[in-house]
């Protein structure tokens, strides 16, 4: 049984365009997460949701806007996708408590835009 | 700014040797560092975690310590096996901070026979 889902794997779209990523989680958790790992590898939170509601956004551009519709999916909406955005995207989640617990991870879509 | 510093970038090791990754993090904030450990097309899935209040936890192999005056901390990983070659990243994030992670930049290990 996968914890943290993501589709699609792989994604190559062309500059321009609008894509989405779905995420969904099975672990009962109440917070999902998306990060965003850059080809150094280096990885950066973008969005974080705790049931539905937006409690974490970083420094995104607002062509990236994430849509929880409940608390076991959220997914990201990329508009007039740049070359940029290329990067492998992860979608995390974890119960949201004062003490920090584990985060678990989707295993990313790589998106390559062209 | 890079609120967490991850060293060395990359690390080989022989096999049976002690691998040894260190972090320094800035923002006296964070109280909950985790070590993630990623492999190839995979997502980065938690190895260990430590806070504050103890100096080191020990994990099978894998072992964290903790200096909270020097805000720094490191893994060990003991008798590294090829098994362990994989891209290691520490974080770090705050109570009441949502579980932000910030996450160090990462280390490529290898573990030679």
């Amino acid at each position: 049984d996968t914890a943290v889902s993501q589709t699609p794997k792989y994604l190559v779209t062309q500059m321009g365009n609008d894509k989405s990523i779905k995420c969904e989680q099975n672990l009962g958790h109440d917070t999902m997460y998306w990060y965003k790992q850059d080809s150094k590898k280096f990885l950066k939170i973008m969005f974080s949701y705790n049931n539905k509601e937006l409690i974490i956004n970083e420094t995104v551009p607002n062509r990236f806007s994430p849509k929880s519709p409940d608390k076991a999916h959220l997914n990201l909406h990329i508009n007039s996708l740049e070359l940029g955005d290329s990067a492998v995207y992860f979608c995390a989640s974890s119960h949201h408590d004062q003490m920090n617990t584990e985060a678990f991870f989707g295993q990313g879509t790589r998106l390559t835009v062209v | 700014q890079q609120q967490v510093k991850q060293s060395p970038q990359s690390l080989i090791v022989q096999k049976g040797g002690i691998s040894i990754i260190n972090c320094a993090y800035e923002n006296t904030a964070f109280d909950y560092f985790p070590w993630y450990q990623q492999f190839p097309g995979k997502g980065p899935a938690l190895l260990i975690a430590i806070r504050p209040d103890v100096s080191e936890k020990k994990e099978g192999r894998f072992t964290i310590s903790f200096n909270k005056s020097a805000k720094q901390f490191s893994l060990h990983i003991m008798d590294s096996q090829p098994g362990d070659s994989a891209t290691y990243f520490c974080a770090a994030s705050p109570t009441g901070g949502g579980n932000k992670l910030t996450f160090g930049t990462g280390t490529q290990l290898k573990v030679e026979l």
